[in-house]
């Protein structure tokens, strides 16, 4: 499973764009990428995810870097409901499933 | 309506009793999961069911026994409890094993094992 690394918290004033990174270096070039985050308690919540091209829905924007090898997940106008763990993951594929492998995530605390 | 629902919400209960969570999807989807969330966060899948055939199955202890009466319910039973199964566990579903990565998670159901 391709790994992903990303910094362990941020904080992100109310209003602004929070850029949120990940690394994954090790990435197939089938391989997609996913994030999700967790806001305090609740099950996961799917935002966002992209092959090759840069993605964008009414949540947030995906971008990644031309090699693959990282992404930048921007929310482009933070509010406090926002504080969560955003979790970057590369989805992994075998020859009958697929399956998402959870990391340790990165701590988005919002702030007025 | 709730698209995931798992009961119960939360379950306390002595080590090395019996205990089952069950959960329900209302979205049509052809695939469904477990997933288990420890006390440092970490989100392990336990579980995969396409349509009610096992696709996914973890280094998971053999106590952990997963049922799937229809597609729309995936049931997870637990036998002799321990200290350590002790976490959250949430259930997801998928439209199908090709969406597997757009799932939609239930609200979890906590687990304390005394």
């Amino acid at each position: 499973d391709a790994k992903t690394t990303q910094p362990p918290s941020m904080d992100c004033a109310e209003g602004r764009a929070a850029n949120l990174p990940c690394n994954h270096s090790t990435i197939s070039g089938n391989e997609y990428v996913y994030w999700y985050r967790q806001i305090h308690s609740q099950g996961p919540q799917y935002i966002i995810h992209g092959l090759k091209n840069n993605e964008t829905n009414e949540m947030a924007s995906l971008i990644i870097t031309e090699d693959r090898k990282s992404s930048t997940l921007i929310l482009p106008h933070a509010t406090l409901r926002d504080t969560a763990v955003y979790y970057c993951i590369v989805r992994s594929d075998t020859g009958t499933a697929s399956k998402l492998t959870f990391g340790t995530g990165t701590r988005l605390q919002v702030t007025l | 309506d709730t698209a995931v629902s798992q009961t119960p919400k939360y379950l306390v209960t002595q080590m090395g009793n019996d205990k089952s969570i069950k959960c329900e999807q209302n979205l049509g989807h052809d695939t469904m999961y477990w997933y288990k969330q420890d006390s440092k966060k970490f989100l392990k899948i336990m579980f995969s069911y396409n349509n009610k055939e096992l696709i996914i199955n973890e280094t998971v202890p053999n106590r952990f026994s997963p049922k799937s009466p229809d597609k729309a319910h995936l049931n997870l039973h637990i036998n002799s409890l321990e200290l350590g199964d002790s976490a959250v566990y949430f259930c997801a579903s998928s439209h199908d094993r090709a969406f597997a990565g757009e799932l939609f998670f239930g609200e979890g159901s906590r687990l304390t094992v005394l």
